[in-house]
């Protein structure tokens, strides 16, 4: 079974400060993603990886940043928490379509609770 | 842009009854589509695919519809049972690329 960990369920931070969230995958795909999660809106894109060093901005990248050092981590960033940063926040893998179905299935984590005060 | 979204933001239905939960998309090109569930607590879960080429797909106890020309999918859940209770995303993706677009959300409530 495919396994993506986030690193934290519930984290509590204050306005301002540099908060890290991690992300591991244990299948070896080449994509990797950031969404949130807010009641009425869905998941909304933040950033995805389809590579180790490579990175592309999603639908609403402000405020955020990423890094993928290594294939299977992938890091969202925020430089300076805000309160309306407070979200769920999943992250999902899936691999690179290489033609055939399924495609794009994404791999999803249990996501991080931040609350940011 | 394509835009993915679903018609209600709750459905409650009784146990052993089918659901139907609803989807709509803007994006005349989306060829690819993807229904998830999300129970509560966790991140969501592959349930079904269907290719745009495909009027209907079926697979255990849930069946995908899609409607081309009006831009429809639905999912429908046969004898629905208490663990269906979740959260159901509709999700489409174009051509080769590796997004997902996810609508906003179905909230199910199977009541007893």
């Amino acid at each position: 079974d495919v396994k993506v960990t986030q690193s934290s369920r519930y984290l509590v931070k204050r306005t301002g400060e540099k908060v890290f969230l991690e992300c591991v995958q244990d299948m070896d795909h080449e994509n990797m993603f950031w969404y949130r999660q807010d009641p009425g809106l869905g998941l909304r894109l933040i950033y995805f990886s389809y590579d180790v060093k490579m990175k592309e901005k999603g639908d609403i990248p402000e405020g955020y940043s990423v890094s993928r050092e290594k294939k299977e981590r992938f890091s969202l960033i925020l430089e300076s928490a805000s309160t309306n940063q407070t979200s769920m926040y999943l992250c999902a893998s899936s691999p690179r379509w290489t033609g055939g179905y399924p495609k794009n299935i994404q791999y999803f984590g249990a996501g991080t609770r931040l609350s940011v005060l | 842009g394509e835009s993915v979204g679903l018609h209600l933001p709750t459905l409650s239905v009784q146990e052993g009854d089918n659901s139907i939960i609803n989807c709509a998309y803007s994006n005349s090109a989306s060829d690819y589509f993807i229904w998830y569930k999300q129970e509560s607590g966790k991140g969501p879960q592959f349930i079904i695919d269907i290719r745009s080429n495909m009027d209907k797909r079926q697979g255990q106890r849930v069946t995908v519809l899609l409607n081309k020309t009006v831009k429809h999918l639905s999912l429908q859940i046969a004898a629905t049972q208490p663990g269906d209770s979740a959260v159901y995303f509709c999700a489409g993706s174009t051509g080769g690329g590796n997004k997902l677009t996810f609508g906003t959300g179905t909230q199910l409530k199977v009541e007893l």
